[in-house]
């Protein structure tokens, strides 16, 4: 069946560094895959998607590539500030046949610190 | 504009009682989705509805579990008899039918968070 797994955390890295959360999936079919955000007390929200291999999301200094062969979808950011923790999800939406019907990974919770 | 609300925001209930979490989504939205986080894990999706369709119900863990959608509008999550695996914070979220255009970006409300004691 489909799945998605992404690196567990907490990750946690001071402000100004680079950011790398994996994320690798399983699935049938050609997914659309998307990065959702949490910050805290709020509800989640997305970050970016790619809808097709080689496409790159990018949004608030985020990017991630959709990695057909690799099957990966990692989320990258060059310079992290203190207001990017957050929980961060992958997910992909779970089959062709079933519109929007989004499966998440686990969450990486990340900490920047001053 | 208004976002998707759900309330309550928190449930505290006792084992064996029956709760209902209510969502309204935002207007217009043909679609809505429930989804339960446990604590620690990932988002697991329970049911789907889509206009006037049957709504997908794949995900519901057991018979305890069912919802209700009147229309496009207000949808009512309802868990019987509840157990205390059954705390979680239970998310809705609801998207716009737009074939071919962001058809799948979808937005979450912020959550009843579920505590069965």
């Amino acid at each position: 069946g489909n799945s998605v797994t992404q690196m567990e955390g907490p990750v946690t890295l001071s402000e100004e560094a680079f950011l790398t959360i994996n994320c690798t999936y399983t699935a049938t079919g050609y997914p659309s895959l998307f990065w959702y955000v949490q910050y805290p007390g709020e509800g989640l929200q997305l970050l970016l998607k790619a809808t097709k291999a080689d496409d790159k999301g990018s949004n608030k200094g985020f990017e991630a590539t959709y990695r057909k062969e690799t099957t990966s979808f990692h989320l990258e950011k060059g310079s992290v500030q203190v207001s990017d923790s957050a929980v961060y999800f992958c997910a992909l939406d779970r089959t062709t046949d079933s519109w929007g019907k989004l499966q998440f990974g686990a969450g990486t919770q990340v900490v920047v610190t001053p | 504009g208004a976002g998707v609300s759900q309330s309550p925001s928190n449930k505290v209930t006792e084992k064996g009682k029956d709760v209902e979490l209510r969502c309204d989504p935002i207007s217009g939205h043909t679609a809505l989705y429930w989804y339960r986080q446990r604590l620690g894990q990932g988002l697991e999706f329970l049911i789907y509805f889509q206009g006037n369709s049957a709504p997908d119900k794949s995900g519901l863990p057991s018979d305890r579990f069912s919802a209700e959608r009147t229309g496009e509008s207000v949808s009512t999550l309802t868990i019987q008899r509840t157990q205390q695996e059954d705390s979680a914070v239970y998310l809705c979220a609801s998207s716009p039918y737009q074939a071919g255009k962001d058809a799948y970006e979808q937005y979450f409300g912020p959550g009843t968070r579920l505590t069965v004691t």
